[in-house]
């Protein structure tokens, strides 16, 4: 079945890019997903990627798709702390089911 | 526009009595969702309605959970006999093309 993976912990410094990673196992996924659920909120669409694309930059985001190996990566420039949160990585094929990733905590420290 | 709505919002119950947690979804989402998270823990997932298609209910952690989808709209999540162990927020998703739209959660306390 699918599944999806991340590490669960990463911390940065202020200022600092961080860099959050995912593997996937579905080679058929079609759309790739980045969630973000800050502390005690619910998760919200943070961005996405369509599988026939590599990248995806949107502002401080970026994207990354590599498709042979099955990994997505986000990376934020300048980190803030309010980007404290946990983000979630998922994945889909069109119409089906949602999977996501465990999520990994990311704490920013001033 | 309205989102994705779920009462209560909290509910503390006793061990051992059932409860009943609703998820009302966005209007014309064909797939409802339910998940489980535990404090400080990532989602898990419980079961999976499209359309008219039979759920999926590979996520149910035993048989004391079930759920229902109503002509395609509202959900009820029932939880039978409820053990400490199944203190978490629930939270109900819905979708349409792509994106997911999670609702707030209900915060379920069993003591």
């Amino acid at each position: 079945g699918e599944d999806v993976e991340q590490s669960l912990f990463l911390s940065v410094r202020e200022g600092d890019s961080s860099v959050i990673n995912c593997t996937y196992t579905d080679s058929s996924s079609t759309y790739l997903y980045w969630y973000k659920q800050e502390p005690g909120a619910g998760l919200q669409l943070l961005t996405y990627i369509f599988s026939n694309m590599d990248m995806k930059q949107d502002q401080r985001l970026t994207v990354l798709l590599n498709k042979k190996d099955k990994h997505l990566s986000l990376r934020i420039a300048d980190t803030q702390t309010g980007d404290s949160a946990i983000y979630f990585c998922a994945e889909s094929i069109a119409g089906q089911k949602v999977t996501f990733g465990i999520g990994t905590k990311l704490q920013v420290i001033p | 526009g309205a989102g994705v709505s779920q009462s209560p919002s909290n509910k503390v119950t006793e061990k051992g009595k059932d409860v009943e947690l609703r998820c009302d979804p966005i209007s014309g989402h064909t797939a409802l969702y339910w998940y489980r998270q535990s404090l400080g823990q990532g989602l898990e997932f419980l079961i999976y309605f499209q359309g008219n298609s039979a759920p999926d209910k590979s996520g149910l952690p035993s048989d004391r959970f079930s759920a229902e989808r109503t002509g395609g709209s509202v959900s009820t999540l029932t939880i039978q006999r409820t053990q400490q162990e199944d203190s978490a927020v629930y939270l109900c998703a819905t979708s349409g093309a792509y994106e997911q739209y999670f609702g707030p959660g209900t915060r379920l306390t069993v003591t």
